[in-house]
């Protein structure tokens, strides 16, 4: 079965620094889907980022990248000249390619706070 | 544009009371809907998935089930509800999985007491 972990339950950043969440998953698959998700105090579930495993090059979304490790199960993210509004909850996904639709495998979240 | 909707924001609920979440996506025709539960500490887990009406898939065995009666409708109900079926609840939609991307409610905090 596949597991995604997350390493670091809570971590904090000084505005406009930059930050690495870690994130390692295992499956026997060679074909998956990779996503970072933020959910801010609201509660709502935001795609950040996301990256299909037969791509070696590393997803970017303006200050958000990933360290895509296909070969270490390792899908880190980073964030760049940290915001206020980035403080939320990680969440790090998996989703097999011939899964079940949408069953995204989540990890338990890393907590960011970015301080002023 | 899409949007999705999804109500009540907060409930609480005794034990062995029956229970209706209801999810609305508007903007689109035949979305994929999805059911996900967050307990606390934990990331999503998926309960049910739909891609079409009355077209029902359940992940998890449970005191829950799901209907869709409407092509942009999920509803998400118990008979009666135990303890352990407290958390947060959300709903989400896609035009076809992993291509197009899910998209999530603002979620339901169900408290069983």
């Amino acid at each position: 079965a596949q597991t995604v972990t997350q390493s670091q339950p809570e971590m904090s950043v000084q505005e406009a620094e930059t930050v690495t969440l870690s994130c390692t998953y295992d499956t026997s698959e060679n074909n998956y889907y990779l996503f970072w998700y933020k959910q801010p105090p609201s509660r709502q579930m935001i795609l950040v980022i996301r990256q299909e495993a037969y791509k070696q090059q590393n997803a970017t979304e303006n200050r958000f990248s990933v360290n895509f490790q296909k070969a270490a199960k390792s899908f880190s993210l980073k964030i760049s000249d940290s915001q206020l509004g980035d403080t939320a909850m990680y969440f790090c996904a998996f989703e097999g390619y011939g899964g079940s639709q949408g069953n995204l495998i989540f990890g338990k979240g890393t907590k960011l706070s970015v301080k002023p | 544009s899409q949007t999705i909707h999804q109500w009540p924001a907060t409930l609480v609920q005794p034990v062995g009371s029956p229970l209706s979440l209801e999810c609305t996506v508007e903007g689109t025709s035949n979305p994929n809907l999805y059911w996900y539960r967050q307990a606390a500490g934990r990331g999503l887990q998926l309960l049910f998935y739909s891609v079409g009406i009355g077209q029902i898939s359940s992940e998890v065995p449970q005191n829950l089930s799901a209907s869709r009666p409407q092509d942009r409708q999920f509803i998400l109900s118990s008979k009666k509800l135990l303890l352990s079926d407290s958390g947060f609840y959300l709903c989400a939609w896609s035009s076809g999985g992993w291509v197009y991307g899910y998209t999530f409610g603002s979620g339901t905090r169900l408290t069983v007491v």
